[in-house]
């Protein structure tokens, strides 16, 4: 069965540092999304990404994040000064018609 | 806004027992409902979704739900749990597709007792 894969599992990075989570979406699917689980908390939205542009973000989504999809088989998160909030797990999902399917995540410690 | 709700933060059950976890959302238009799992440090499995017909669904591992319109409920249900049943169980919704995201609810966190 097709997959999400998510590199890497397990990053740590020191407040202030740029990270980039990285997802290779189902091949053909075409909607693509990212969100995020501090610990001990729901899963939130962040962000979709439709044709080649964000078609809905939330409010956490602010200026520190961006999304791309340089290649058309990669799908990146991209935090630029990271915080202490940010520390969570990250789960990108990917869809084509009427399921999600949803990658195994990259847990985020920002130390 | 959207709402799911899950009113049980954490169930402990008896394997072997029956298990019913609740989830209500706002009311909209043709809801899709989902029920995922999610293991400890693990991703989110689908277990379960609803778009439309039948009004029971059945998932993998012997899970069922029951969409009940009049009561905005999606209730998880299994008649005998196992061991490894033990996880968090979320249950989301969306109100239609196009790039709609899905809203999830707090979960329910299940143990199992032998």
């Amino acid at each position: 069965e097709p997959e999400v894969t998510q590199t890497p599992s397990h990053q740590v990075t020191q407040m202030g540092q740029e990270v980039i989570l990285r997802c290779v979406p189902i091949s053909n699917h075409l909607y693509f999304y990212w969100y995020r689980q501090i610990l001990g908390q729901k899963v939130e939205f962040l962000v979709s990404f439709y044709n080649n542009e964000i078609s809905e973000k939330s409010e956490i989504f602010d200026d520190q994040f961006s999304v791309e999809r340089p290649d058309g088989s990669n799908f990146t998160l991209k935090i630029r000064s990271t915080k202490l909030e940010d520390s969570a797990m990250y789960f990108c999902a990917s869809r084509k018609e009427y399921g999600y399917t949803f990658g195994s995540g990259t847990r985020l410690t920002v130390v | 806004a959207q709402s799911v709700t899950q009113p049980d933060i954490h169930i402990t059950v008896s394997e072997g027992a029956s298990l019913e976890l609740r989830c209500n959302y706002s009311y909209g238009a043709t809801p899709y409902l989902f029920w995922y799992v999610q293991s400890p440090g693990q991703g989110l499995q689908l277990l379960l979704k609803y778009f439309s017909g039948d009004t029971l669904v059945q998932g993998i591992k012997g899970f069922e739900a029951e969409f009940k319109r009049s009561q905005s409920s999606f209730n998880l249900r299994k008649p005998s749990v196992h061991w490894s049943d033990a996880a968090e169980y979320f249950c989301a919704k969306i109100s239609n597709f196009g790039n709609e995201k899905l809203t999830f609810g707090t979960g329910t966190r299940l143990t199992i007792i032998p």
